[in-house]
């Protein structure tokens, strides 16, 4: 079966840096989305990697590892704001996207 | 600005008694999806329509029915809501199914059935 590992939930503080990890087992792999979610609201996107390497984008950066079946959503400077899930998703095969459960990120002064 | 909207926000229902609801798009894309998503758990694809061909996920229950009358509009139907079937659903929409076509969602529509 198809499957995405992330952890369930993780404690940081304000101003710090933290790495949310991301495993997956897929029927092939066509590119993984990293996604914010805050409590009641819908998800929105935050990075797309195809190709292994880190994507930079401001506070946030996220690492591709294909051979491994990896990536890490890393932020930056947290801000209280940065409180939410975050949801890994993976592209299969079948174009179809595998989402994780998500990880919930609690932000502390 | 362009954007996904779902209506009702908030819908409480009882047990048994039909729902619809509904999602509209002003960002022309081809591809619209309903999710269902529970608390802490990962969003579960219900259908997607690209254009108006219809792709149901095969372990979607037949209680949930969904219609798109035009590129603009698409509804989800719930013939006879369980318990089971209080969740937050999620409308979105992409220009594609392949590669980097990223999702936009809708703010969600919160189900109660009581």
């Amino acid at each position: 079966g198809q499957n995405i590992d992330q952890p369930t939930e993780m404690t940081a503080t304000e101003g710090a840096i933290v790495q949310i990890n991301c495993t997956y087992q897929t029927s092939g792999f066509n590119g993984l989305f990293w996604y914010q979610q805050h409590a009641g609201e819908a998800p929105t996107f935050l990075s797309y990697n195809v190709l292994d390497g880190l994507e930079e984008k401001g506070r946030f950066s996220s690492f591709l590892s294909r051979s491994k079946g990896y990536s890490y959503l890393l932020l930056k400077e947290l801000q209280m704001k940065d409180s939410a899930s975050y949801l890994c998703a993976v592209r299969d095969s079948n174009y179809q996207l595998i989402w994780g459960a998500g990880t919930k990120l609690i932000i502390k002064p | 600005d362009a954007m996904v909207i779902q209506n009702p926000r908030y819908q409480v229902t009882q047990f048994g008694k039909p729902v619809t609801l509904s999602c509209s798009q002003t960002l022309n894309h081809n591809v619209m999806y309903w999710y269902q998503q529970k608390s802490s758990q990962a969003p579960k694809l219900l259908f997607h329509y690209y254009d108006k061909d219809f792709n149901n996920e095969a372990d979607t229950p037949d209680n949930f029915q969904s219609r798109r009358p035009n590129t603009s509009f698409c509804f989800l139907d719930i013939r006879s809501p369980g318990l089971g079937d209080a969740a937050m659903y999620l409308c979105a929409t992409s220009t594609g199914t392949t590669g980097a076509n990223v999702l936009t969602f809708g703010a969600g529509s919160r189900l109660t059935v009581l």
